[in-house]
């Protein structure tokens, strides 16, 4: 059964700082997304990562995989204060289209 | 264009009663899903469909549960005698089955809350 851990599950940070959020899962698999989702909002899709060593960049966010790790990868360069929501990993379950999420992080961005 | 809607937006039940949830997909897209999401937490996939193959209902939780879709467009999720603990917002989402990267698209979600 595919498993999809997230941590840190919640984060406290300043403007200006770097941060980084882990993405790991049990089982393979060929695709990761990566999601936004504010308070009382549904989700917003931030990446989609289909390959081992994929990066993409939106901002002052960037998305990477390693797929031999079973680990994905957000990272936060100079943090604003809009950045501030939740954010959800989610890998396909291999075979399906079916996705598992992870608990989510809960990203508070003081200025 | 227009994205995955959902209705009603908000549901207030009380524990017993029937309810139906409808979700209407982005024009063209093949597959649909739906997921339910407690509070704080991440989403549990409750089922798919995809074209006229045989819904993966998997993650559905007892049998009072229970979705339809018709043809390539609107779906309805079905709570039988709802429980307090199927209070959650219920989160339908559409892709594209082909080549690509089948990205889901998520609706606003209807939040079920039973008394």
């Amino acid at each position: 059964e595919l498993k999809v851990e997230q941590n840190p599950l919640f984060l406290s940070m300043q403007e200006g700082k770097n941060y980084t959020i882990y993405c790991n899962y049990s089982t393979t698999s060929d695709r990761l997304y990566w999601y936004r989702q504010d308070p009382g909002k549904s989700l917003e899709s931030l990446f989609v990562l289909l390959s081992n060593g994929a990066v993409k960049q939106e901002g002052r966010l960037m998305a990477s995989l390693d797929t031999k790790a079973r680990l994905s990868t957000l990272h936060i360069t100079a943090a604003v204060h809009d950045l501030s929501a939740t954010y959800f990993c989610a890998v396909v379950v291999w075979g399906a289209q079916k996705l598992v999420f992870g608990q989510g992080t809960r990203l508070t961005i003081n200025p | 264009g227009a994205g995955v809607s959902q209705s009603p937006s908000n549901k207030v039940t009380e524990k017993g009663k029937d309810v139906e949830l409808r979700c209407d997909p982005i024009s063209g897209h093949t597959a649909l899903y739906w997921y339910r999401q407690r509070l704080g937490q991440g989403l549990e996939f409750l089922i798919y469909f995809q074209g006229n193959s045989a819904p993966d209902k998997s993650g559905l939780p007892s049998d009072r549960f229970s979705a339809e879709r018709t043809g390539e467009s609107v779906s309805t999720l079905t709570i039988q005698r709802t429980q307090q603990e199927d209070s959650a917002v219920y989160l339908c989402a559409s892709s594209f089955w082909g080549l690509g990267d089948n990205e889901q698209f998520f609706g606003p979600g209807t939040r079920l809350t039973v008394l």
